[in-house]
């Protein structure tokens, strides 16, 4: 099972959005919408953000939103912040019953 | 509060075996899917495995497939990776998750803080 294709950087500055993506095939990310997104600041472990494609865990600011379109998943983070600069990961079960991750993405909030 | 606490962790020789486990707390330990995500140092997550509430189900990744075997102790609210013929590739920080039942994608919704693996000789 291949890895889901992140970026492996994005940026932005305070205030700002940005879109990290995440794109898979029609045997992961296009068949389910059982996809998930993870931050992870440097040196901790990871936290859940988005679940089933869009939906945020109770505590996680409505600035975290997710979406879907085809093989392709995104997570936009509105109203940058500069305790938003960590990696995220994506996520999604696949037809295999499995999971795979993405890449992961670094965001750098300049 | 959700807590784990995964331990076990440590050096092994290649082709030696560990066992991790993983402390569970805060929660109702045998309706929950628990998880095993590695990651290698500087390098991204890795799916490991993942079990059932019961034990009943359990599934592997191809790269510890035949090697690593997950399991549960619910009396004892503790998750285990029995880790055999360890590789140069298997080090990494292993955290143990709870985890959501397949049908929402088996996402993890609390991380326990890691336990790592060095395989060296």
């Amino acid at each position: 099972q291949s890895a889901l294709t992140q970026p492996p950087s994005v940026s932005g500055s305070p205030g700002q959005s940005v879109t990290i993506s995440c794109t898979g095939t029609s045997s992961d990310v296009g068949y389910y919408n059982r996809v998930s997104w993870y931050q992870q600041p440097p040196g901790t472990a990871p936290k859940l953000m988005i679940y089933e494609v869009t939906n945020r865990p109770s505590g996680v600011p409505d600035r975290f939103s997710g979406s879907k379109s085809g093989n392709t998943a995104s997570l936009t983070i509105s109203g940058l912040q500069a305790e938003d600069e960590a990696d995220y990961y994506c996520s999604s079960y696949t037809s295999s019953t499995t999971l795979v991750f993405g890449g992961g993405t670094k965001l750098t909030v300049l | 509060e959700v807590q784990l606490l995964e331990s076990g962790g440590g050096l092994v020789q290649p082709g030696g075996s560990l066992r991790l486990s993983c402390a569970a707390s805060g929660f109702s330990f045998s309706t929950y899917d628990m998880s095993w995500v590695r990651q290698a140092p500087g390098k991204g997550l890795e799916w490991v495995s993942v079990i059932s509430g019961t034990g009943s189900s359990r599934y592997d990744a191809d790269a510890v497939k035949g090697r690593f075997t997950i399991s549960r102790d619910n009396s004892k609210n503790t998750l285990y990776l029995q880790m055999n013929s360890l590789r140069l590739e298997d080090t990494a920080v292993y955290f143990c998750g709870k985890t959501a039942p397949y049908s929402s994608g088996w996402y993890v919704s609390y991380w326990g803080q890691g336990t790592l693996v060095t395989v060296s000789s």
